[in-house]
């Protein structure tokens, strides 16, 4: 089954305590990225890749870090968790990338992260 | 932020009833696209519409695309119960970035 599999579904953590959220597909998809969402903010988009290696800021990338080493992983690194990153987190992947136009999102199921 | 915005926030309808929500954002894009979120779940493609069409329907769906307002409009025909989500509209501007709207919460009462 074609799925983005997002872990761990829920997560409590402390400030200051580095913490991983992995990402993963199988559909070969070059295009990855992270999303945060928050009440009355809607959906903000974090870090994207276009493929292997290459990785650039959303709007919202402070306090993050990213790495695409493989095409199907693409996990999301907090090295000091903070309550502002408190939220909801997507992954999601697409077709494209490089020099085709990215299209249709395929999401996770979510990472809800509560950091006090 | 290039972010899009819905409206309305929050819609109630009676079951059979038609749905409207309108999503209007601030560049240029490609495309425009509809997805819909059930509670604290992924979100979920619905339907695709590209800069140069006005119009596409998809079973109980209907989009339009007004490049000369920058806004658009989903409208679900003969809600259901299963209806009941927040939606959102997706635009993608210059790179590859996507930009997400507010969301209207839609809620169909049976």
């Amino acid at each position: 089954e074609a799925q983005v599999t997002q872990n761990p579904r829920y997560l409590i953590t402390v400030t200051g305590k580095k913490l991983t959220v992995t990402c993963s597909q199988n559909m070969n998809h070059e295009y990855m990225s992270w999303y945060r969402q928050d009440p009355g903010l809607g959906l903000r988009q974090i870090y994207y890749s276009m493929n292997v290696e290459v990785t650039d800021k959303g709007d919202v990338p402070e306090g993050y870090k990213v790495s695409r080493k493989e095409k199907r992983n693409f996990p999301l690194i907090l090295e000091s968790p903070s309550p502002n990153q408190t939220s909801l987190y997507f992954c999601a992947s697409s077709y494209g990338g490089g020099t085709r136009r990215v299209s249709t999102l395929h999401f996770g199921n979510g990472t809800r992260l509560t950091v006090t | 932020s290039q972010q899009g915005e819905e409206d309305p926030q929050a819609l109630s309808i009676q079951e059979g009833e038609n749905a409207t929500m309108n999503c209007s954002y601030k560049t240029s894009i490609n495309n425009l696209q509809w997805y819909r979120q059930n509670s604290g779940r992924g979100l979920v493609h619905l339907i695709l519409i590209r800069s140069n069409e006005r119009e596409k329907h998809s079973g109980r769906l209907r989009v339009t695309l007004d490049t000369s307002k920058k806004s658009s409009s989903l409208l679900i025909t003969a809600s259901r119960a299963a209806d009941t989500a927040s939606y959102f509209c997706a635009t993608d501007g210059e790179g590859n970035q996507f930009y997400f709207g507010t969301g209207t919460s839609l809620t169909v009462i049976p």
